[in-house]
């Protein structure tokens, strides 16, 4: 199986913060790579596909970039409404996730 | 728009089968080009992908859960299931079930259900 590894595991921001989420993956997934939001008891969040296309519907603060085994995921401008756990999800063989990381308020 | 709820037992003894059931809604699980999907979480860990059903029946499985996993589809219910056999205290997680969108080769999980929590306990 491809390995997602996400970092930070957690961080704390204030609102307005630019935020960077990175995630590697232990060998090339070209750019067959999917971010999500989950907050506690809800349903999980599609942000961005295929490395740096944004779901339809995702505020444009959100940026995914990268390709090859290093990836990014930019939040500009952090709104209460964006704390919450990311996760990356690899599509290039079967399907893995990262560890996720959790977005906290400082 | 499509929504999908994830229902069964909360509790499940060990050794038993696991059986979960998901219900779309908003829409035809027959429309378009998407799998379904079973993926879960263990408390405290990351996301596992359980595997995947099309509505012509064709399934693929996590090779780790492979021998132990069975998922089908009810059209007419407008639902798909998961059957796990042999479940132990390992298998504890929240469940979810997801829509898995496909093009140009690219896959990803839009929407998801909200996920149901499953202990394995005697």
């Amino acid at each position: 199986d491809i390995q997602m590894t996400q970092s930070p595991s957690s961080l704390s921001a204030s609102v307005g913060d630019r935020v960077t989420i990175t995630c590697r993956a232990s060998q090339s997934i070209s750019n067959y790579l999917n971010w999500y939001q989950h907050k506690p008891g809800k349903a999980p969040k599609l942000l961005i596909y295929a490395a740096s296309t944004l779901q339809s519907g995702v505020p444009s603060k959100f940026n995914g970039s990268g390709s090859g085994t290093d990836f990014t995921l930019t939040i500009s401008s952090l709104q209460p409404e964006d704390f919450a756990t990311y996760y990356c999800q690899q599509s290039y063989s079967t399907l893995t996730f990262g560890g996720g990381t959790k977005v906290e308020i400082k | 728009q499509v929504q999908l709820q994830e229902s069964g037992p909360g509790l499940v003894k060990p050794s038993q089968t696991l059986s979960l059931t998901c219900t779309v809604s908003g829409g035809s699980i027959n429309s378009g080009s998407y799998f379904w999907s079973w993926i879960r979480q263990p408390a405290g860990k990351g996301l596992e992908w359980i595997g995947r059903i099309y509505v012509s029946g064709n399934t693929n499985y996590n090779p780790s859960l492979k021998s132990r996993v069975t998922i089908s589809v009810d059209t007419s219910k407008n639902q798909f299931s998961l059957k796990l056999s042999s479940v132990t205290a390992a298998d504890t997680a929240v469940y979810y079930c997801a829509r898995e969108g496909t093009a140009m080769a690219y896959n990803w999980f839009d929407p998801w259900g909200q996920g149901t929590l499953v202990a394995v306990s005697s």
